[in-house]
């Protein structure tokens, strides 16, 4: 089956924790997105990346870290920094020459 | 910079009622268009999109069509069901930045 896993479905972090969400595609996207999404909120593009071994900084990325270390896997740290964590974080992917993301079924993050 | 701009929801209608949620956008370009919807706890789904102006875009009874001339995006569907009930997000994409910008969400409560 072809799409974007999203580990865990929930997550809890205590304070002063960092923890890492999984974001994993087998569609052989490219490009891979990480987004916040708050209550009544529309979604915040934490980082990206295009290729692997490269990401940048989205709108909101302090607080949160990203590696691409693998073209199929996308991971976030959640560091301590980040003051207000609580959230559903949703990772998207999609293919180079094209515009349409795709989006995993995402993790709710909650402080402990 | 590009942004989207969606009604305030939620939208409330009885079964097989006309569903119109309007969405207008500025950009600096001729972005692609996008709806997504998302159901209680899950991530976002590609409803429809549309690349060029007067485009229409159509999926499970959805329309939307590219208005460059009123720079709108406004989603319809003739007769809702129960199972419509979900948050509706539109999106346009920045070419320059391969990024989807998105409105906040309406949200669509469709009772029997």
């Amino acid at each position: 089956d072809g799409g974007i896993t999203q580990s865990p479905k929930y997550l809890f972090r205590k304070e002063g924790q960092n923890v890492t969400l999984s974001c994993e595609q087998n569609l052989n996207h490219d490009a891979m997105y990480w987004y916040r999404q708050d209550p009544g909120q529309g979604l915040r593009l934490i980082y990206y990346s295009q290729i692997v071994n490269d990401f940048q900084k989205g709108d909101i990325a302090e607080g949160y870290s990203v590696s691409r270390e693998k073209k199929e896997s996308f991971p976030l740290t959640v560091t301590s920094a980040q003051k207000n964590p609580t959230a559903f974080y949703l990772c998207a992917s999609r293919l180079a020459l094209q515009e349409t993301q795709y989006f995993g079924p995402g993790t709710r993050l909650l402080v402990l | 910079g590009d942004s989207v701009t969606q009604m305030e929801g939620p939208v409330t209608l009885s079964e097989e009622a006309f569903l119109t949620i309007n969405c207008t956008y500025t950009a600096t370009g001729y972005p692609s268009l996008f709806w997504y919807v998302q159901y209680p706890g899950e991530g976002l789904q590609l409803l429809l999109k549309a690349t060029k102006a007067d485009d229409k875009g159509s999926n499970k009874g959805f329309e939307a069509t590219y208005r460059k001339e009123t720079t709108s995006f406004h989603l319809e569907k003739g007769s809702v069901q129960v199972s419509d009930s979900a948050v509706y997000f539109c999106a346009l994409s920045d070419r320059s930045t391969d990024k989807l910008i998105f409105g906040t969400g309406t949200r669509l409560q469709v009772f029997p």
